[in-house]
């Protein structure tokens, strides 16, 4: 049982440069999310999804976009790559009442 | 809106000492949930408790324990005796009931622990 697959783990982009960050999971999990640690300021909501075909916004969402065509897979986009989303960043999933599962993290660094 | 405040940056112990971690929290939900997690310097985040709103017992597991307060709006975290595998970030976490998978997090507390 794999749970939450992140890839890649590190990836260094050069400003204006596009990505996707793959995330997986194998537990049939409704809830997805993605979210970014920085110092000193804990973990904060990007997007999320409650199903196939539903996302929303979270916290800090501008610079990034998500998509939710299969229960399994949440890929989070940075469409055009900026020194401030220099993070590490922790897909998420979960069934209703459950607890959140993470994924290892991906550490990114926009240079 | 949520709010989870650990004024606690960072705490350092002599090893088999107790560290209490502090967490504070607001929200306008009556039905919530409230985390534990556990950061080592591996990286990864690790699942420690979950405790919903209507359920104030207390709990103890091996030498972690926890104390939910709804009156003073707290859900602290105790280990006791230490040991140096404690070491690691500690983040509270609060999800409100009809938004499960979203969670407001605290920027998390420092344990040191040394031999």
């Amino acid at each position: 049982n794999a749970g939450v697959t992140q890839t890649p783990k590190f990836q260094v982009l050069k400003t204006g440069q596009s990505m996707t960050l793959q995330c997986a999971q194998d537990m049939n999990h409704e809830y997805m999310s993605w979210y970014r640690q920085d110092p000193g300021m804990g973990l904060r909501l990007i997007h999320y999804s409650v199903g196939a075909g539903i996302t929303d916004q979270g916290e800090v969402p501008n610079g990034y976009n998500v998509s939710r065509s299969t229960t399994e897979d949440f890929p989070l986009r940075l469409l055009s790559a900026a020194p401030s989303q220099t993070s590490v960043y922790f897909c998420a999933s979960s069934r209703t009442g459950g607890r959140l599962e993470f994924g290892e993290g991906s550490w990114l660094t926009v240079v | 809106a949520q709010k989870v405040t650990q004024a606690q940056t960072e705490i350092s112990v002599v090893e088999k000492e107790d560290v209490t971690l502090d967490c504070v929290y607001e929200t306008r939900d009556t039905t919530y949930y409230l985390f534990w997690y556990k950061q080592p310097p591996s990286g990864e985040l690790v699942f420690l408790i979950r405790r919903n709103s209507f359920d104030e017992q207390n709990e103890i597991s091996g030498r972690y324990s926890w104390n939910f307060q709804k009156s003073t709006s707290s859900f602290n975290f105790t280990i006791t005796a230490s040991q140096v595998v404690d070491s690691a970030v500690y983040f509270c976490a609060l999800s409100g009931g009809d938004s499960w998978g979203k969670l407001q997090f605290g920027a998390g507390t420092q344990v040191v622990v040394t031999p």
